[in-house]
């Protein structure tokens, strides 16, 4: 099984900065890795698939980047409603794996 | 729009079966996709169940493989999740969802049901 670890485990920052957060596989999963973001209490939601790809109505304030092992997911410039826990997913090998998670929070 | 819709018992003794059904809204299981079923322990990460497609074939979680089954039925336009032998490991959020834009990542999500494993 692919094993994805996501690091940090919570960034603090405020409104208006940049995020990056990582994603590292322990094998290539190639091009085939997305991003969720999931708030309390609701089910986790399709952000970026296939490495770079908006899910329709994401915010072109998402971005993501990278190949093979390693991954990034950045948000340019945070809105309020961007402060929740972001989890990257393969599809590459089943099973299919999840990231631990990132807890993005307001400083 | 495709709507998912979780049911079943909220507690499950253990050792016994869990069986959730997911109901599908706005759109034919039987037209296509992969559909899935995603659990969330309390307070912790997304774990994948295992997949079915619309014509029956199922993929399953190594780790949970010999407990599952997946199962569809057309007719109701539902799709069915069981886990035997269960333990307070399997207490979690269990979701139910739909591939979308590429097989395997999940663009349409149920809302989640709790189910607890306690005597």
């Amino acid at each position: 099984e692919i094993v994805l670890t996501q690091s940090p485990a919570t960034l603090s920052l405020s409104p208006g900065e940049r995020a990056t957060l990582s994603c590292r596989a322990s094998q290539s999963v190639s091009s085939y890795l997305a991003w969720y973001q999931q708030k309390p209490g609701q089910a986790p939601r399709l952000l970026i698939y296939d490495v770079s790809n908006r899910a329709t109505g994401i915010p072109a304030r998402f971005s993501g980047s990278g190949s093979g092992t390693d991954f990034t997911l950045t948000i340019s410039s945070l809105e309020p409603e961007d402060f929740a826990v972001y989890y990257c997913q393969q599809r590459s090998n089943w099973p299919y794996t999840f990231g631990q998670g990132t807890k993005l929070e307001i400083k | 729009q495709v709507q998912l819709q979780e049911s079943g018992p909220g507690l499950v003794k253990p050792s016994e079966t869990l069986s959730l059904t997911c109901t599908v809204s706005g759109y034919s299981i039987s037209s296509g996709y992969y559909w899935g079923w995603i659990r969330q322990p309390p307070g912790k990460g997304l774990e994948w169940i295992g997949s079915i497609y619309h014509s029956g074939s199922t993929y399953y979680n190594p780790s949970l493989k010999s407990r599952v089954t997946i199962s569809v039925d057309t007719s109701k336009n539902q799709f069915s999740l069981k886990l035997s032998s269960v333990t307070a490991a399997d207490t979690a959020v269990y979701y139910c969802a739909r591939d979308g834009v590429s097989s395997g990542y999940y663009t349409s999500w149920g809302q989640g049901t709790l189910v607890t494993v306690s005597s």
